[in-house]
């Protein structure tokens, strides 16, 4: 079982559309959480931390869930530039003294006019 | 704005050569850098951890001797692609961050084509 596991899509919605993206993890220990934003053939940006209490950045809403391991993303009012893969990362407890990230496959979301 | 710089962007080489890329921390020291590598339509696999003033610590199947790592110091890491050929060509891609629990910043990559 891999230790990140995201939906690799593509995911195909219109402008203004509402997405939702999911993601679990298998080691319980671990205690950081982010999603990042790739465009094709770049380098990840950092999109946003994920906090248990959730947190929200505009048109992004993460959500996290200990208990079920599960690390969610909600994009509302989808613009054609959203249009990226989306990166669920995870650093183990194991690894939090050299913070090595543990990477999902990504997610592949296509905005369409 | 960026936070990472990587260098060079591009390389296309011919088989049999090295090939030094450079990952500096722009605005803040980074006592540790990380190196990764991202072959098409996969995810980014951690090869390396570099750790300035000390010896890199790879990745299970990461061979050292191929991939030299030096952080000599706390702006700079380097990875050689030492005798590189078409099966080592990929994205490459440093990150750095201010403090461990902290996120990772990525620089640019660098795309390396092995002729």
């Amino acid at each position: 079982r891999k230790e990140v596991e995201q939906d690799p899509g593509p995911f195909n919605v219109p402008e203004g559309a509402t997405v939702a993206f999911n993601c679990t993890y298998s080691n319980s220990a671990s205690q950081s959480f982010f999603w990042y934003r790739q465009d094709c053939r770049k380098e990840p940006k950092l999109l946003m931390s994920v906090y248990s209490s959730g947190n929200e950045d505009g048109r992004f809403t993460a959500q996290l869930n200990r208990a079920s391991q599960y690390i969610s993303l909600l994009i509302r009012d989808s613009k054609l530039s959203d249009s990226a893969t989306y990166l669920c990362v995870v650093i183990a407890d194991g690894s939090s003294n050299t913070g090595k990230l543990i990477f999902g496959q990504g997610t592949t979301l296509q905005v369409k006019p | 704005g960026a936070v990472v710089s990587q260098h060079p962007s591009w390389v296309i080489c011919k088989s049999g050569t090295s090939v030094k890329i450079e990952c500096r921390s722009l605005d803040f020291q980074a006592t540790t850098m990380f190196w990764y590598r991202q072959f098409p339509k996969q995810s980014l696999m951690l090869m390396a951890t570099s750790n300035e003033g000390s010896k890199a610590t790879y990745e299970q199947g990461v061979e050292k001797d191929k991939f030299l790592i030096n952080h000599a110091s706390l702006t700079l890491s380097t990875l050689t692609v030492t005798s590189a050929h078409p099966e080592d060509s990929s994205f490459y891609i440093c990150s750095a961050r201010r403090q461990v629990s902290q996120p990772q910043h990525f620089g640019d990559g660098t795309r390396l084509s092995i002729l």
